[in-house]
């Protein structure tokens, strides 16, 4: 059965820097064709993609926020970071790790998400 | 990038009658390999979203075959084939062309 859960603070300030850990199971990291990627909801939006790191640790980010996005893989401990900088209020949102499966070219399986504020 | 335009935003449903959610996307989402990469997530209140169609038509595991997806090209359908009060949510298209782009997600309610 595969799990997903994110892990990271609730609130961070301005122009801080946000890192937020999924930490997976039910899943090998090496094994094509999976990935892990990350999703953001800001409250009463919709669904915005952000990251996704492959098996092979291939990095795909989001256009507009590429310039702010770090994505990385720690296989050892089944865990996958993100980090963004520059917080702004406007990042306020529910941040989602998913599963990748490339067969299906679908996010299958999410976690429950964590609630990020952005304030001072 | 690829921009995802669903319709309705809101619908209201009558349980046990048909329901169908449109999504367009600015450009054919057909891959060279023949596949067409559209799916579709029902977020129900509260919870994270979870994927009901992947390649435009294909039910995920565990999905009741209620639901359907269909379309090529641009223009892509999600039917209910009988809406049930657990259905309610929103429904989100989300292209992977291009990256990956969700639509603005459409609120499913019970009338």
């Amino acid at each position: 059965q595969i799990t997903l859960k994110e892990s990271g603070p609730t609130r961070v300030k301005p122009t801080e820097t946000l890192t937020l850990t999924c930490t997976f199971s039910g899943f090998s990291f090496t094994s094509s064709p999976v990935g892990v990627g990350w999703i953001r909801q800001p409250p009463g939006k919709a669904l915005e993609w952000l990251a996704l790191v492959y098996w092979d640790d291939d990095k795909r980010y989001s256009s507009s926020l590429k310039s702010r996005l770090t994505i990385t893989r720690d296989t050892s401990k089944n865990q996958v970071v993100l980090t963004m900088t520059n917080m702004d209020p406007v990042d306020t949102a529910t941040y989602y790790c998913a599963h990748y499966y490339g067969d299906y070219v679908a996010f299958d399986i999410w976690g429950q998400g964590t609630m990020v504020t952005v304030s001072s | 990038d690829i921009v995802m335009t669903q319709s309705p935003l809101s619908l209201p449903v009558t349980p046990g009658e048909p329901a169908s959610i449109s999504c367009r996307s600015s450009q054919s989402l057909l891959h060279s390999n023949g596949y067409t990469y559209l799916d579709w997530y029902l977020q129900k209140p509260g919870q994270p979203p979870q994927l009901l169609i992947y390649l435009a038509f294909n039910r995920a595991p565990g999905v009741p075959d209620r639901f359907s997806g269909s379309g090529s090209g641009t223009d892509f359908t999600l039917e209910i084939s009988r809406v049930e009060a657990e259905d309610v949510g929103l429904y989100y298209c989300k292209q992977a062309l291009q990256r990956w782009t969700f639509g603005q997600g459409t609120r499913v309610e019970i009338k």
